[in-house]
Parts: structure tokens; sequence; C-alpha cells
């Protein structure tokens, strides 16, 4: 079946630095969503990309979704202390299904 | 509502105890998915519905679990004889949009189940 992969799994920055999380389908995606997780929350809808190639902004968050619509990656600039959590991307699967990836957890030092 | 709901946010069983757990979706929403989620892992896509119809079930881990949504709004999850391996956070999740375009998934703060 469908696989979706993320890279790092973890992440620690210091305040200020930036940070890039990137997901890997192992199939072509119509759509790829992004969600965050804060510790002991649930997932919260970021954005959606369905463009190939599409490139979206959300202050200092960016997100692009490739060309051949298998990757995507998550680059957030100048982090802050609240961008602490799990970025996950997911995608839809045959059928009715969505795939998650297995996330990176973003840790900020102030 | 003003966002989903579950209930209950924390469950205790036995091993070998059935459970229920319930999912109120955001009003009007079409979709509503039910993933479990495993500590430090990404939720896994357990069942989909579309209204009152079960479109997807596929990620049901064994027939222990049954999934129920029978006047398409409120979604009932039910475990039978649970085991130690089904201890995870059970999150529903609704949207406007049917898949494969569900644009928005709205998650409830998920009922974590503990067994013994």
């Amino acid at each position: 079946g469908q696989q979706v992969m993320q890279i790092p799994q973890y992440q620690h920055v210091q305040e200020g630095e930036d940070f890039t999380t990137y997901c890997n389908s192992s199939t072509t995606l119509s759509n790829i969503q992004w969600y965050k997780q804060r510790p002991g929350g649930h997932p919260v809808f970021l954005i959606q990309l369905v463009k190939s190639g599409e490139v979206k902004k959300q202050k200092r968050l960016t997100f692009q979704f490739g060309e051949a619509k298998k990757n995507s990656s998550l680059h957030i600039t100048a982090t802050q202390t609240t961008d602490v959590g799990t970025y996950f991307c997911a995608g839809p699967n045959y059928g009715q299904n969505f795939v998650f990836g297995p996330g990176t957890r973003l840790s900020v030092l102030p | 509502g003003a966002g989903v709901s579950q209930s209950p946010r924390y469950k205790v069983a036995k091993r070998g105890q059935d459970v229920a757990l319930r999912c109120d979706p955001i009003s009007g929403h079409v979709s509503l998915f039910w993933y479990q989620q495993a500590l430090g892992q990404g939720p896994e896509f357990l069942t989909y519905f579309q209204n009152e119809a079960q479109l997807d079930k596929s990620g049901l881990p064994s027939d222990r679990f049954f999934a129920e949504r029978p006047e398409g709004s409120v979604s009932t999850l039910k475990i039978q004889r649970t085991q130690q391996e089904d201890s995870a956070v059970y999150l529903c999740a609704s949207s406007t949009g049917t898949p494969p375009s569900t644009d928005t998934q709205y998650f409830g703060p998920g009922t974590r189940l503990t067994v013994l």
C-alpha cells in the first residue's frame, strides 16, 4: 500500500533558527495536507496543496508541493517557541482513507 | 457545535472488556473519519463514513472493531474484548468535503484508551 515518510523524525533548534521537514509519498498524490499537533493536543489542519509545484505561505510558514506530486516540504523561518509540536503530512490513499506520515517533532530552545 | 467532540476523554478498561467511544462531528459535515494514534506515531486510518454509509473500513485492525453512524451525524467506535495492544488515542475527524478532496479535517480531542 501507499507509504508516506517524513524526515527528520526529530529536530531541535534554537529560537530564531529556521526549520524544514520533508514528506515523501510512494505514490502520486492528488493533494497533500499538513497538520500540527501540539504536545497533548490533537492534529490541527494547517494547509492543503493541490497543484504540482504549488507554493503557499502562511506568515513564517512556507509549504511546497513537488512537481511530481510525490513530495512536499514545510519550512518555518525564524522559529518561535510557539512552533513547538509535531508536524504531519497526510495524503489520500486509494479509496476513501487518508495516510499520515510519522511526523517530525520540533522542539525550540529559547 | 463549535467543534468535534469526543467522549469519554479517558477510558481505562480491563482486558476482555468491551468499550464504546463516541464522536460528535461538526453539524452538517458529510465526512467522518476514525483514526488510531499510538504514542509517538502519526494517526492511522481506521474507517470512513460518508453520511451514514461506511465506505471504507480497511483500517480496522480486527473484527473486534466496529463503527457505526446510523443517522449520519454521531458516530460510535466499539471495541470488543479489548486487548493491551488496543491502548492508544482514538481520534475522530470530520470535514465538509469527501475524499480525496476533503479539504480541512477537523479533529476532536481524542479518547485515550488504556487497557490493563
